[in-house]
């Protein structure tokens, strides 16, 4: 797998319900962050987990940090049909760093 | 909330022509980088910047590419001569410190006929 792989590719639930959201990736990181973005639009910075951290809240979303799996996940509680968009995950790598490397995004769509 | 902005919004140029995307940073941020996003594709970084120099470049960041902060507040990517590939969705981000939040501008939807 690459650096940086959310699954599911797309996830459609209804207004509500919780949407989760999962990132892998491959090296060590600085950081790992998650971004919005609505479709051809700008990317929305959403959250930031540093390595040293296991969870963070912000509002509806919770994140949490696996290192020892290398993965993270994206929580969204409660959702709300504007919360219908791509998501992304970016890792800030630890070699080569000042570069975030984003995978291909999960498309979450939020039925009225 | 401040906010990095991007000019213009969406180019259209011919294959061969010299394009300049600009980008206004948050004014206290120090670190600067431009990805692009081709549709329907993933992110890729393309390169950062930091003190007047660049910090890193990826394989997409060839001759063509180069950047510039020609003063305290613009930052600019000009590509050379377009080729029909670079057609895609440019962003500009900045940062405070390394290692920290990126935060990305609306982006300039460059297309090359």
């Amino acid at each position: 797998s690459q650096q940086g792989e959310e699954d599911p590719q797309a996830l459609s639930i209804q207004e509500g319900e919780n949407a989760t959201m999962n990132c892998s990736y491959k090296t060590s990181i600085n950081n790992l962050q998650w971004y919005r973005q609505n479709s051809g639009r700008g990317l929305v910075h959403l959250i930031l987990i540093r390595s040293n951290e296991r969870e963070k809240h912000s509002g509806r979303l919770r994140v949490t940090l696996d290192t020892s799996k290398k993965s993270s996940s994206l929580l969204i509680t409660a959702s709300r049909a504007a919360d219908t968009a791509s998501y992304f995950c970016a890792t800030d790598v630890v070699q080569g760093a000042q570069k975030l490397v984003f995978g291909q995004g999960t498309r979450l769509t939020i039925n009225p | 909330e401040p906010e990095v902005t991007q000019t213009p919004s969406h180019q259209v140029t011919q294959m061969g022509q010299e394009v300049i995307l600009r980008c206004v940073p948050i004014s206290n941020h120090l670190y600067f980088y431009w990805y692009r996003q081709i549709l329907g594709q993933k992110v890729e970084f393309l390169v950062s910047f930091y003190n007047n120099e660049i910090s890193e470049k990826s394989e997409i960041f060839d001759d063509q590419f180069s950047v510039e902060r020609p003063d305290g507040s613009n930052f600019t990517l000009k590509i050379r001569s377009t080729k029909l590939e670079d057609s895609a969705m440019y962003f500009c981000a900045s940062s405070e410190k390394a290692a920290d939040e990126q935060f990305f501008g609306p982006g300039t939807r460059l297309t090359v006929l």
